[in-house]
């Protein structure tokens, strides 16, 4: 079985510049998770999707931020316009949804996206 | 406030000792879920153990144990007699169930990296 991929593995681009970073969540994984982890700080919880819907995008630093999940497979983040402190390590996770199920499943993380805004 | 606290920022030992990293956690809620993730040079975090808050037992696997204490809001990992292949960084995080029984996003500590030197 795939694990969670993310593309690209690392992108520099300048201030100002727009980048999407891409993850394809495990097959039949419905809940996806973004996270981010700047230089020498916690990862941080972006937001999370149950299919297609945003669950909880409490995390997401403000508007520049978008992401999406189309017909519930794989998503996409989107910044626009990048910032320098938007630097960091991109994760993205996934897991099983069973409503109810006790114990939960564990979330199953992405090698990363490197992003670099210089 | 959730917030989990990894105080050893790296940790360095020769190979075969046994070395323990300490996680302890804060939160309100009663119940929640502990994990420990591995994450190894090649960049991905590998999941290691999921515990939920009305289990206390302890778990070995292999090398590897959990020691789980409530009163003293801790969750310690120890790995015994330590491998060069064990070297990496090691998150602890804890994640809160909401009502309808998902999981919650993971909130992570700052990670320890341990070098196992041969």
């Amino acid at each position: 079985e795939a694990g969670v991929t993310q593309f690209p593995s690392h992108s520099v681009i300048e201030k100002g510049q727009t980048v999407t970073l891409r993850c394809d969540p495990i097959s039949g994984h419905d809940n996806l998770y973004w996270y981010r982890r700047v230089m020498g700080k916690e990862i941080k919880f972006l937001l999370h999707f149950v299919k297609e819907s945003k669950q909880d995008e409490s995390g997401m630093p403000n508007n520049r931020f978008l992401a999406e999940r189309t017909g519930g497979t794989y998503s996409t983040l989107k910044v626009q316009p990048a910032e320098l402190e938007d630097s960091g390590v991109y994760f993205c996770a996934s897991s099983h949804r069973d409503r109810g199920r006790i114990p939960l499943d564990e979330q199953y993380f992405g090698p990363g996206t490197r992003l670099t805004v210089t | 406030a959730q917030k989990v606290t990894q105080a050893q920022t790296e940790i360095s030992v020769v190979e075969k000792e046994d070395v323990t990293l300490d996680c302890v956690y804060e939160t309100r809620d009663t119940t929640y879920y502990l994990f420990w993730y591995k994450q190894p040079p090649s960049g991905e975090l590998v999941f290691l153990i999921r515990r939920n808050s009305f289990d206390e037992q302890n778990e070995i696997s292999g090398r590897y144990s959990w020691n789980f204490q409530k009163s003293t809001s801790s969750f310690n990992f120890t790995i015994t007699a330590s491998q060069v292949v064990d070297s990496a960084v090691y998150f602890c995080a804890l994640s809160e169930v909401d009502y309808g029984g998902s999981q919650g996003n993971l909130i992570f500590g700052k990670g320890t990296k341990l070098s196992v030197k041969p």
